[in-house]
Parts: C-alpha cells; structure tokens; sequence
C-alpha cells in the first residue's frame, strides 16, 4: 500500500456516459497528479495540483474534467469519451515544492482501468 | 519541452546476473531523475533517484548513475532475482519555474529475471 487509493480500480462506460474517477491520499501531501497509461506509450502527465491549484494541463481534452476539492482529494470527471481514451488513469501524490524549488517523489495509486466502448 | 527515450524495451537476464537500463533526455536543464518498478496490477513505485549534483547514487544492488554532459542516466541492478521482474521506467524534471512535478517518462523496459 502506497498510501494513495484509487476507485473504481475497473470501469467501463459508453460513449455518451458520464463518470468520475476518485482518488485519495493518505500521506499529507500537497500536490497531487493525474496520469494516462497507454499500452506502448510513456505515462503521459495530465493535470497538476498544488495546494488545490491547479498548475498544470498539459493539453488534455475539455471531456476530462479534473476536482481537487481539498489536498487530500481528487476526481476526473469524464464525458463523451473516445475509445481511444481506453488506458490505465493513475493518480499521485507528493510534497508540495513550495518556494524552494525541489522536486519529490511521487507516490501513485494502482490506477483505474477505464475502457470506452 | 523534455523528451526522455529509454531503452532497451525488453531485457531478458539470468538470476544473478546485472540488468542495465539506459536513458537520456534532451533538456540541459532537468536536474532530478527518478525510477519506477510497475509490478503487474499496480502503480509506479519508486526505486531510487538521483539529482544533478550528485553523478552516482547507490542503494544496496540498485545504483544509478548521470551524465550531465551526455544528457544520459543508466538503472543498474547487480545480482537480479526473479522478483526483479517488472517494467521500469526513467523519468525527468526540470524543477524550475513552472515545472515543478511535471515528470517527462520514457517508454518503459520490461525486464524478466528467469530462474
């Protein structure tokens, strides 16, 4: 156990569903992290939130909609997905890097498997 | 921005023998390089990592070792076991201005340690 949870760890929905991923961490972290992992891809990063801000997109489509409602908690909501958003969506956790530029590392959940039909 | 290319893809080794895994990356100002081990059914988990100041570190039959100048960075994993087994990943950031937690992965090498 990690110390990060992931829910559901399987989810299938149609193309004109509506669902939302949930994740929370348990190590009072600060910053926490949404990832893709698709088979023959790197894990590509999605969304970055520190402090409940967010501080990184990294060009993700307005179907997925992410929520850091607190430090502890985010979602992904997702809606009128492609077939092609079919991947493994990891969530993670780290310290905050507040103002002295530091990177830490990153604690990840075992990732929710999502398949669009 | 950051491209990190790793490789091999797969690695295929004896038990006891050394697994290497070798990565670079193109930004000259990426100063922190984590690896992940992705066991089947789970999430990357952190093996060891190295920061640009330092040019080799070492924990017990992992060690990593950084080449600023060459851009590259290597996994080595001395006296494998089978449950060595697993997909490793390299990654890289930059922790500067607005890049702070924006890790760069490489593609991933599955290493299978045979008894």
């Amino acid at each position: 156990e990690t110390g990060v949870t992931q829910t559901p760890r399987h989810l299938v929905m149609g193309m004109t569903n509506k669902k939302s991923l949930k994740c929370e961490q348990h190590l009072g972290h600060n910053a926490m992290y949404w990832y893709k992992q698709s088979a023959k891809k790197p894990l590509e990063l999605m969304f970055v939130y520190n402090f409940k801000e967010q501080t990184e997109n990294n060009s993700v489509p307005s179907r997925f909609s992410p929520e850091c409602p607190n430090s502890s908690h985010l979602f992904l909501h997702l809606h009128t997905l492609q077939p092609e958003d079919s991947a493994l969506y990891l969530c993670a956790s780290s310290q905050d890097w507040g103002n002295g530029g530091h990177s830490y590392e990153q604690y990840f959940g075992p990732g929710t498997r999502l398949t669009v039909t | 921005g950051e491209n990190v290319e790793q490789h091999p893809s797969t690695l295929s080794v004896q038990e006891g023998d050394s697994a290497v895994i070798k990565c670079t990356y193109s930004d000259s100002a990426s100063n922190y390089f984590p690896w992940y081990k992705q066991e089947l059914g789970k999430g990357p988990q952190l093996i060891i990592d190295i920061r640009s100041n330092v040019g080799e570190k070492k924990d017990q039959r992992i060690a990593v070792t950084l080449n600023k100048t060459a851009k590259h960075f290597s996994l080595h994993i001395t006296e494998t076991q089978p449950e060595d087994s697993a997909v490793y990943f390299c990654a890289a950031n930059n922790a500067g201005g607005t890049s702070y937690g924006k890790l760069t992965f490489g593609q991933g090498t599955i290493l299978t340690v045979h008894p």
